[in-house]
């Protein structure tokens, strides 16, 4: 099992640029979730999908940000136009939806820096 | 509405203490409780949980927890730290009896730091 995939491993751009964030969650596992991780505020939930389907959008800080997930193996986090605030450590993570006492697998994450 | 506090941002302790992490938490109906380590540039790795039984779980790299209802708390614990041992530590939850999916609420994390 390779676990949660996440690429890049690291993306660096400027501001104003748009940034593509992709996941591929363990295979069979049909939930779906994106964290953002930083110092001032800890790990938040933005976003999570049940069977390919965004269930509870309301982390998502602003309109810039967008989530898909067009099939169970793919989903991707957009960012655009992308700001220095957006800068954190985004992770992925995945479990089965049916099955509430498994815990979720995480991404080893993507580190965006935005300038 | 579930929630989870961790107190302590900072744990310290000297190699073979024990140690402790502390965690309680609030649910309307009947939790399920994890714990997760992350280690640096690493995301975040299940550690242990409990669902039902008894108290006292056990979990990997010599962890263990104990669930206290009468508390809502639910501390992580080992015997004898180790240096390696050195990392973020996160307490999440999540209702038992939640239909609105299996959404789990994270602390805020505690970083334990174990000295030679």
């Amino acid at each position: 099992d390779a676990g949660v995939i996440q690429s890049p491993r690291h993306e660096v751009t400027e501001m104003g640029q748009e940034v593509t964030l992709r996941c591929k969650p363990i295979s069979g596992h049909n939930s779906l979730f994106w964290y953002r991780q930083t110092m001032m505020r800890g790990l938040e939930l933005l976003i999570y999908f049940n069977n390919n389907v965004p269930i509870d959008d309301s982390g998502m800080p602003e309109d810039r940000f967008s989530a898909k997930m067009p099939n169970a193996s793919f989903s991707t986090l957009k960012i655009q136009p992308s700001e220095p605030r957006d800068s954190a450590v985004y992770f992925c993570a995945s479990s089965f939806r049916q099955a509430r006492r498994s815990p979720l697998h995480f991404g080893n994450g993507t580190r965006l820096t935005v300038t | 509405a579930q929630s989870v506090a961790q107190p302590e941002d900072q744990v310290n302790v000297a190699e073979g203490n024990p140690l402790t992490v502390k965690c309680t938490y609030s649910v309307s109906g009947n939790p399920y409780l994890f714990w997760y380590v992350q280690y640096p540039n690493r995301g975040l790795q299940f550690l242990l949980k409990y669902i039902t039984g008894d108290n006292l779980v056990k979990g990997s790299y010599g962890f263990e927890a104990e669930f206290n209802k009468s508390q809502t708390s639910f501390h992580l614990k080992k015997p004898s730290a180790l240096v390696s041992d050195s990392a973020l530590y996160f307490c999440a939850v999540r209702d038992m009896n939640n239909n609105a999916g299996n959404m789990l609420t994270f602390g805020g994390g505690t970083r334990l730091m174990v000295k030679p």
